[in-house]
C-alpha cells in the first residue's frame, strides 16, 4: 500500500517567493498533520486537520503560512512570502484518528536563499 | 514546562550494551503514548506503542509510569543498526499527539 506521499521532495527558492508543499495522506485516514523539523527546534506541529477540517493551527508561525485540505486525499501548505528562516524539513503525517499512530511522509526539504 | 521532554543526548554506547531513555510529560490526562525512531535524513517511524502494563518487542521494552508521568524505552543488546534518534509522543483527552525533541543514540563498534 502507498504510504503518505509528499511533493516536492526538495525545494530551493529565493526569499520572497511563494512555496507550496503538497501531501496525499493514506487512504481512509481521518487526520492529517503538518510538521516542521529543524535541528534547533526539533519536530514542531504546525497544523492538523480532522475530517478535512482544521482543528488546531496554533503552531503556524505567522500569517505567511497557510494550509488547506480541500478533500480527504489532498492537502497543501503554502508559505508566501518565504524567508530564509523557513528553511527546514516539512513533514506531512496521517493517522486513522487524531490520537492514533501517525504515519509520516518522506518530507520536503526546503531551502530558502 | 514543555509538554513532552527528552534528554537530547547523544548517548554513545558500545555494541551489546543496554541503554534506556526516559520521556516526561506534563499532562496527567494523557492517554496514548508512543516511541518513534528517526534515522538520519528520514521520516519518523513508529517503533512501538506504550501500554499501561508495559510491553516488549524483541530487544525493546517500553514502560509507562503514570504516577511520575514518564515513559521509558529500554534497548537490550544494542546493535549498530539501532543508531538513530528516538522520539517519544504523547496524546491525551482531545489533544493532538505531541512529540518530544528526540534522544540521539549512537552505538559504537
Amino acid at each position: 500500500d502507498a504510504g503518505v506521499i509528499q511533493s516536492p521532495r526538495h525545494e530551493v527558492t529565493e526569499m520572497g517567493q511563494e512555496v507550496t508543499l503538497r501531501c496525499k495522506p493514506i487512504s481512509g485516514h481521518n487526520s492529517l498533520f503538518w510538521y516542521r523539523q529543524t535541528m534547533m527546534r526539533g519536530l514542531e506541529l504546525l497544523i492538523y486537520f480532522n475530517n478535512n477540517v482544521p482543528i488546531d493551527d496554533s503552531g503556524m508561525p505567522e500569517d505567511r503560512f497557510s494550509a488547506k485540505m480541500p478533500n480527504a486525499s489532498f492537502s497543501t501548505l503554502k508559505i508566501q512570502p518565504s524567508e530564509p528562516r523557513d528553511s527546514a524539513v516539512y513533514f506531512c503525517a496521517s493517522s486513522p484518528g487524531q490520537q492514533e499512530t501517525q504515519y509520516f511522509g518522506p518530507g520536503t526539504r526546503l531551502l530558502v536563499l | 514546562r514543555k509538554e513532552v521532554e527528552q534528554d537530547p543526548g547523544p548517548f554513545n554506547v558500545p555494541e551489546g550494551a543496554t541503554v534506556a531513555f526516559n520521556c516526561t510529560y506534563s499532562n496527567s490526562a494523557s492517554q496514548s503514548f508512543f516511541w518513534y525512531r528517526q534515522d538520519c535524513r528520514k521520516e519518523p517511524k513508529l517503533l512501538m506503542s506504550v501500554y499501561s502494563s508495559g510491553n516488549e518487542d524483541g530487544r525493546f521494552t517500553a514502560q509507562l509510569n503514570r504516577a511520575s508521568q514518564y515513559i521509558s524505552l529500554l534497548i537490550r543488546d544494542s546493535k549498530l543498526s539501532d543508531s538513530a534518534t528516538y522520539l517519544c509522543a504523547v496524546a491525551g483527552g482531545y489533544q493532538k499527539v505531541t512529540f518530544g525533541t528526540g534522544t540521539k543514540l549512537q552505538v559504537i563498534p
